[in-house]
């Protein structure tokens, strides 16, 4: 199994620009979740999805949409990019049957220039 | 709100010798309790979680243990590794998948 992909793995934009973070697990989890990691801070919860078709706000979700179609894929797009947005960010999934464990992508380094 | 707090944010230890990672949490409400590693350049990986229920779980060479009373969650790891040097995170699970990150606690493993 592949597991959590994110593409792209590093991505520089200008301010303004817009762009979409894909990411798509192969294991039927239900659970889906998009954080940001800066540094000396903590995973942040951007967006989460708790099946298809069904999304809601984390902590930090100004600035970003989501949409959940299918159980394997959850894009998150930056609608226009700032530079308050360059950190890495991580995508994850799990199962509600164990949903202790969660697993997640290698992550996407994003600048905003 | 919620926070989640970390007693050390670096922690220095020989290889060879036990380590312990504290963090201190506010959500009393958490059903579960998790350990995630993050070695550097990788997404953070399950350690593994205790039950709010429940105050001590083992795992391989991983203690967690668990203080309702004062809030307080602690990691363990055995004869620590030069492998096992990471960020630490921990956090609580309040019944569901909206797990709350503290910043983390990084591990080093002097040789």
């Amino acid at each position: 199994n592949a597991g959590v992909t994110q593409t792209p793995k590093f991505q520089v934009l200008k301010t303004g620009q817009s762009m979409t973070l894909q990411c798509a697990q192969d294991m039927n989890h239900e659970y889906m979740s998009w954080y940001r990691q800066d540094p000396g801070m903590g995973l942040r919860l951007i967006h989460y999805s708790v099946g298809a078709g069904i999304t809601d706000q984390g902590e930090v979700p100004n600035g970003y949409n989501v949409s959940r179609s299918t159980t394997e894929d959850f894009p998150l797009r930056l609608l226009s990019a700032a530079p308050s947005q360059t950190s890495v960010y991580f995508c994850a999934s799990s199962s509600p049957t164990m949903n202790t464990e969660a697993f997640f992508g290698q992550g996407t380094r994003l600048t905003v220039v | 709100g919620e926070s989640v707090g970390l007693h050390l944010p670096t922690l220095s230890v020989q290889e060879g010798d036990n380590s312990i990672i504290n963090c201190a949490y506010s959500n009393s409400a958490s059903d579960y309790f998790i350990w995630y590693k993050q070695e550097s350049g990788k997404g953070p990986q399950f350690i593994i979680d205790i039950r709010s229920n429940m105050d001590k779980r083992q795992g391989q060479r991983v203690t967690v243990l668990l203080n309702k009373t004062v809030k307080h969650l602690s990691l363990q790891i055995a004869a620590t590794q030069p492998g096992d040097s990471a960020v630490y995170f921990c956090g609580p699970l309040p019944g569901g998948f909206k797990t709350i990150f503290g910043a983390g606690t990084r591990l080093f493993v002097k040789a």
